[in-house]
């Protein structure tokens, strides 16, 4: 079975500050990690992923995550943060061999200018 | 469809009525799961439909919860007798297959009082 811990619940940050949401999870074998997100009024979106190849992936809004085996981190990163970046972010995990997410709790990024 | 739609967005009901939660994946995908948040957690897994068989229920509360595909397309999860504990945002995905990417729709959020 996998856990994740979000060690942030609530991370308030300026306009073109820099964010990291930081993810730790547990596992026994081999993973697949995902940061999904939700913006105020809409659904779990899928922001990236990470498969197997390079452990740098990266989104087409600029955030990017790492995977970190030794660390079992998938760290969340934006040099320069927008307003329409405020949501609820959360991490997600599976086996390889398995179809069931486990979540982190989530992390809410509120911008403010 | 262009992407996972569920119905009804919102659904307030008496507690010890049925309420009937429905799932629309997208199109061509064979695999479905349903999901339950609580407030300020993530999503939970509930179950998971390959085609139209029930592969996985193992997350469903209990005896009073129910789910089927029964075209192997449109899902349906069932609570029965609901009580004030079910009170949570429902989430249904869809994937192109069993390992891949799961992709979320909008959610049900259901209140029972």
């Amino acid at each position: 079975a996998q856990s994740v811990t979000q060690l942030d619940s609530q991370v308030p940050v300026f306009e073109e500050a820099p964010v990291e949401l930081r993810c730790n999870y547990s596992s026994s074998v081999s993973v697949y990690l995902f940061w999904y997100v939700q913006y105020p009024n809409q659904g779990l979106q899928l922001l990236l992923k990470y498969l197997s190849g390079s452990t740098l992936v990266k989104s087409i809004n600029g955030f990017e995550a790492e995977f970190n085996k030794s660390q079992t981190s998938f760290h969340l990163r934006k040099p320069s943060v927008h307003i329409s970046d405020t949501a609820e972010y959360f991490c997600a995990v599976k086996s390889a061999n398995d179809y069931k997410l486990s979540f982190g709790a989530g992390t809410t990024v509120t911008v403010r200018a | 469809g262009a992407g996972v739609s569920q119905s009804p967005r919102y659904k307030v009901t008496k507690r010890g009525q049925d309420v009937a939660l429905r799932c629309d994946p997208i199109s061509g995908h064979v695999s479905l799961y349903w999901y339950r948040q609580a407030l300020g957690q993530g999503p939970e897994f509930l179950t998971y439909f390959n085609y139209e068989a029930q592969q996985d229920k193992s997350g469903l509360p209990n005896d009073r919860f129910s789910a089927e595909r029964p075209e192997g397309s449109i899902s349906t999860l069932t609570i029965q007798r609901t009580e004030q504990r079910d009170s949570a945002m429902y989430r249904c995905a869809s994937s192109s297959g069993r390992g891949q990417p799961q992709h979320f729709g909008d959610g049900t959020r259901l209140s029972i009082l």
